[in-house]
């Protein structure tokens, strides 16, 4: 298996714009996380999905920030409009619930906002 | 919410010395893991604890799950060059759903050859 694949690796937009980040969690997964990494705030969750409905989505900052997961090989992480506090890096991860409670991390996607 | 303090923030040490990292929560856990971060790279699991008590290890890594389920611990024994990185503890509550976790700080590890 290829693991969770994330992208794009890097994001540079300006502030205002619109950013989406895009997600494929490990065949057969049935949870999705996103979590937001900063030095300020360290590993933050901020919204995870059960069966592609989202459970908990308390860690969302703002309302500039929206996830969807129409299936469960996808899921997409939208900020709009970006602003620099947003800059970050963002990881996806999923795990089998019933199986382990492990979760598989992606490798993020660094977003710059200027 | 839960908060879990994760010390020391960072460690220098000599190639070979060993190593110990540990966690503490104002609440308790179900889980525990411990997860190691490479530079561009996600959180990899190491260990992974379930039980009050509990000790496990995988390789030259050793974790213990606190028996008052609000700590953790993480030693590394003979360290190389390759355990440079950033380990983390992570706490979860089973009931909120497998993998949903709560994240220490982190510890930032040198390992001088």
């Amino acid at each position: 298996d290829a693991g969770v694949i994330q992208s794009p690796r890097h994001e540079v937009t300006e502030m205002g714009q619109e950013v989406t980040l895009r997600c494929k969690p490990i065949s057969g997964h049935n949870s999705l996380f996103w979590y937001r990494q900063t030095m300020m705030r360290g590993l933050e969750l901020l919204i995870y999905f059960n069966n592609n409905v989202p459970i908990d989505d308390s860690g969302m900052p703002e309302d500039r920030f929206s996830a969807k997961m129409p299936n469960a090989s996808f899921s997409t992480l939208k900020i709009q409009p970006s602003e620099p506090r947003d800059s970050a890096v963002y990881f996806c991860a999923s795990s089998n619930r019933g199986v382990n409670t492990e979760a598989f991390f992606g490798q993020g996607t660094r977003l710059t906002v200027v | 919410g839960q908060q879990l303090n994760q010390s020391p923030q960072s460690m220098f040490i000599q190639e070979g010395e060993d190593v110990s990292m540990n966690c503490t929560s104002s609440s308790i856990f179900n889980t525990w893991l411990w997860y190691k971060q490479d530079p561009g790279e996600g959180p990899v699991l190491l260990i992974a604890l379930y039980k009050a008590g509990e000790l496990t290890s995988n390789g030259r890594l050793t974790a213990q799950f606190g028996t008052t389920r609000k700590d953790s611990f993480l030693n590394i024994s003979a360290s190389i060059p390759s355990d440079v990185g950033i380990y983390f503890c992570a706490g979860q509550l089973r009931n909120f759903g497998a993998g949903k976790s709560t994240f220490g700080d982190g510890t930032t590890l040198t390992v001088k050859p």
